[in-house]
């Protein structure tokens, strides 16, 4: 079955630290692939989406994430993390259908120390 | 870029009353919209698509009967929420597509904020 998972449930960082959250698809066909950012109590954002070409991605506030076809990955990095970036990221696959439907991983909390 | 309001943000009602959100495409013509249910620390689950003049589709467990949702024009679709109760408190949140997907297309999907329903 196709699926996205998320091997990291929470995440700690120091403000200013280096960010790497991961993302495994499980698909037959092509991927379509996109990062949401949700902040509490708020709906989602997009960080940045990969449909195909160039398999580094640039979103934004900083953020990119690289499709490794080899690795089943799609993980979303950031240089340099910022205290506003603590949200709750979703990493998300786009299942092809007649109607398309999108399959959201389980979510990484992410919790910035200051 | 595409926004998608949603209404009301939070609402409180008893038991056994229904509640009906809104869902809108402010600058898009939305062809699909997807009404997502969200539990406290959990991931987005889908519970139906709709397209624009034709019967909203359904996820496997999803009672149609309950959550009712009428997508009449292009810019709107509503959820109602029939008869609720306490275990129907949750986070409803709505995407928009401009198109229709299907092989070819990757139109992105547009959220809104989400609506926080609670149900004493």
């Amino acid at each position: 079955a196709q699926s996205v998972t998320q091997p990291d449930i929470h995440i700690t960082v120091s403000e200013g630290a280096s960010l790497e959250l991961r993302c495994n698809y499980s698909y037959g066909a092509t991927p379509y692939l996109f990062w949401y950012v949700q902040s509490p109590g708020q709906g989602l954002q997009l960080l940045l989406k990969y449909f195909s070409g160039d398999t580094l991605v640039q979103g934004i506030k900083g953020f990119e994430a690289e499709f490794k076809r080899s690795q089943s990955s799609f993980n979303l990095r950031k240089p340099s993390v910022h205290w506003s970036d603590a949200a709750e990221y979703f990493c998300a696959g786009l299942l092809k259908t007649s109607y398309d439907k999108v399959i959201f991983g389980p979510g990484t909390s992410l919790s910035v120390i200051p | 870029g595409a926004v998608v309001s949603q209404h009301p943000s939070r609402v409180i009602c008893k038991s056994g009353t229904s509640v009906k959100i809104e869902c809108r495409s402010l600058d898009f013509q939305a062809t699909t919209m997807f009404w997502y249910r969200q539990f406290p620390k959990q991931s987005l689950m889908l519970m139906a698509t709709s397209n624009e003049g034709s019967k909203a589709t359904y996820e496997q467990g999803v009672e149609k009967d309950k959550f009712l949702i009428n997508h009449a024009s292009l810019t709107l679709s509503t959820l109602t929420v029939t008869s609720a109760h306490p275990e129907d408190s949750s986070f409803y949140i709505c995407s928009a597509r401009e198109g229709s997907g299907g092989v070819g297309h990757t139109d992105t999907q547009y959220f809104g904020p989400g609506t926080r329903l609670t149900v004493l």
